[in-house]
């Protein structure tokens, strides 16, 4: 099974509006941590926000918060107030640490594209 | 200024011949990891390491080596590279085990003709 699914290969959002990024994992450890990263076009990985398993409160960085469900096995991304330089590929990440380290797993990348 | 480096950032090579991709982060990070971007794929782990002399398998080692001598620096070693190690390749950085952050290098686009 994907240790990390995004569905959705591409999303539009209008400027200032805001939109739902999906992300669904599949982990049996107990200690894990979910991460999105934003990589504009120029190709670096920008760190967003981490949420942790044990968290009981919903991460929030600013526009980004995340939406973690755990029973569900979900952690959407929620930008708000979209900008034009919101446009990019966004991933979602999982970190396990149940054997010997940080096991990372990255999921497929969903493309957004802000419209003016 | 806190950073993960890599060098080089771009490398055509041909098949067989050896080469190192250099990593270094000045953050005194424990955890380092190497991931390569393909296509469709997002991010795949190669290796890891959560401290000097300790390394560990990711999700497609095979390949690759690694080495962790001192804390800062995690090369990655091709020995012979094949076409198929043609990709984007990202070295990232960490606090330790149940890291909370994870910082990357700018990459580097390796093309094995």
């Amino acid at each position: 099974a994907q240790k990390i699914t995004q569905t959705q290969p591409g999303m539009f959002v209008q400027e200032k509006e805001a939109v739902t990024l999906d992300c669904t994992y599949d982990t049996s450890d107990p200690s894990y941590g979910l991460f999105w990263y934003k990589q504009p076009s120029s190709g670096e990985m920008i760190f967003l926000i981490y949420q942790g398993s044990y968290d009981q409160q919903n991460a929030t960085e600013g526009r980004y918060s995340l939406n973690f469900q755990k029973a569900r096995k979900s952690a959407n991304l929620v930008i708000s107030a979209s900008q034009l330089g919101d446009s990019a590929m966004y991933f979602c990440a999982m970190r396990e640490s149940m054997n010997t380290g940080n096991q990372f797993y990255f999921g497929t990348g969903t493309s957004l594209t802000v419209i003016p | 200024e806190a950073q993960v480096t890599q060098n080089p950032r771009y490398l055509i090579t041909v098949t067989g011949k050896k080469l190192t991709v250099t990593c270094s982060q000045n953050m005194n990070h424990e955890y380092m990891s190497w991931y390569r971007q393909d296509p469709g794929l997002g991010l795949r782990q190669i290796y890891y390491s959560m401290n000097v002399e300790v390394t560990d398998k990711g999700d497609v080692p095979e390949g690759y080596k690694v080495s962790r001598k001192e804390k800062r620096n995690f090369p990655l070693i091709l020995e012979s590279p094949s076409p198929n190690q043609t990709s984007l390749y990202f070295c990232a950085s960490g606090q330790g085990r149940h890291t909370d952050t994870q910082y990357f290098g700018p990459g580097t686009r390796l093309t094995v003709l």
